[in-house]
Formats: C-alpha cells, sequence, structure tokens
C-alpha cells in the first residue's frame, strides 16, 4: 500500500487561502468518500480537521474545509493564520479495508 | 473526553520485540476501535493497525508479519506488540481512538505519542 502524495509544502500570507492536495488512486481516495485531514504542530499528536472528505469536527474552524475530484482529494484554509502553519497529513479507506496516510505538507505562513 | 497515554521502553535493542501499552480514561475501551500509528522522526504518519475491544484485528501489509495487538478490557487498555525491530522502526508511536463519525471511522483522539529508538 503506496503512500497518498501530498506536495511537500505549500505557503501563503495571513488572509490568503491556500489549498493542499491529496492523490491516491481507484483503490483509496477514489473508491469512497472517506478521506480525512490531520494537523499537526511540531512536537505534538495529530488533530483530526475534516473527515468524510468535507465535514468538520466540532471546534474546528469554518476556515478549513475539503473536497474531491476523482483519485484527488483536497484541503482548503481560507483567511490564513500564523496559527495554521503546521503539518498536514490526509488519510484514506482503502478497498483493502485498511487506512493509508500521505505524506505530509508542511504548511509555511508567510 | 477520552483521554489515551501511552508507556513502554524508549530503548529497543535491535532484533527485540517492542511492547507498548495505551491507557484509556474519561471512556472505556468497550464500544470501540483502537489503533496505533507512528512517525519516524522528520516523517510522515504511518498507519501500524487497529483492534476492536472484542478482537476482531486490522494491520497495515507492510507490518502484518511483526504485528500483534491486542486488549484488556478490565484494565482499560490496549496494546502493541512489534518484532523483529530495526532501526527503521525507530519512531514516535501513537495510540489513537477510531470512532464513527458520518460514514465510516476516523482517528479522533491521540495519545501524546511516545518515542521509541532501536539501538544496540
Amino acid at each position: 500500500q503506496s503512500a497518498l502524495t501530498q506536495p511537500a509544502s505549500v505557503s501563503g500570507s495571513p488572509g490568503q487561502s491556500i489549498t493542499i492536495s491529496c492523490t491516491g488512486t481507484r483503490s483509496d481516495v477514489g473508491a469512497y468518500n472517506y478521506v480525512s485531514w490531520y494537523q499537526q504542530h511540531p512536537g505534538k499528536a495529530p488533530r483530526l480537521m475534516i473527515y468524510d472528505v468535507t465535514k468538520r469536527p466540532s471546534g474546528v474552524s469554518n476556515r478549513f474545509s475539503g473536497s474531491k475530484s476523482g483519485n484527488t482529494a483536497s484541503l482548503t484554509i481560507s483567511g490564513l493564520q500564523a496559527e495554521d502553519e503546521a503539518d498536514y497529513y490526509c488519510c484514506s479507506f482503502t478497498t483493502s479495508g485498511t487506512r493509508v496516510f500521505g505524506g505530509g505538507t508542511k504548511l509555511t505562513v508567510l | 473526553q477520552v483521554q489515551l497515554q501511552e508507556s513502554g521502553p524508549r530503548l529497543v535493542k535491535p532484533s527485540e520485540t517492542l511492547s507498548l501499552t495505551c491507557s484509556v480514561s474519561g471512556g472505556s475501551v468497550s464500544g470501540h476501535y483502537w489503533s496505533w500509528i507512528r512517525q519516524p522522526p522528520g516523517k510522515g504518519l504511518e498507519y501500524i493497525g487497529y483492534i476492536y475491544y472484542s478482537g476482531n484485528t486490522d494491520y497495515n501489509p507492510s507490518l502484518q508479519s511483526r504485528v500483534t495487538l491486542s486488549v484488556d478490557t478490565s484494565r482499560n487498555q490496549f496494546s502493541l506488540n512489534l518484532s523483529s525491530m530495526t532501526a527503521a522502526d525507530t519512531a514516535v508511536y501513537y495510540c489513537a481512538r477510531l470512532e464513527i463519525l458520518g460514514s465510516n471511522y476516523h482517528f479522533d483522539s491521540w495519545g501524546q505519542g511516545t518515542l521509541v529508538t532501536v539501538s544496540s
């Protein structure tokens, strides 16, 4: 099971919007609407930000949104803030019944 | 709110078996799925597997031959055994809850993680 493909890094200025892509295959991202996104600050545990492609858990800012087209899922953060600077990981359920993470994307707020 | 705490050795010798335990507080292991995820220093997250409180398991195919997960409902904890450890297994090991949200299960609560180093 190969890791999902994410860009190594993205950056944006405060107030701007950025999008992080997560590309998989027909056996994972493309198979179901079961993609989730996690935010990880340095030295901290990951935090669930998006699940089932588009849904936000309670307490997550509505500046975070998710989408999917074919085998690629995306996380968009609007109105960038300094505290959004972190690593972001996508995760997908697979047709084998297991789960696979993306390689991670480092977001820098300029 | 459920809290998870990993415990176990910080240093393991090559070829030995790693044993980690995740203690759950603020909730019961019963009725839920529980997972292990690891992160090598400076690298991304890797799914290890999950165990249901009744004992059903799923393992990452790349680790399946070396991984065993178990659960102890009486102690409200679950455990990871990873055999034949090598330097490539050096990582922060996280335990997490797989909870039903929407239409599927997602990792909604995480332990703080514990760094395990493999070295002689």
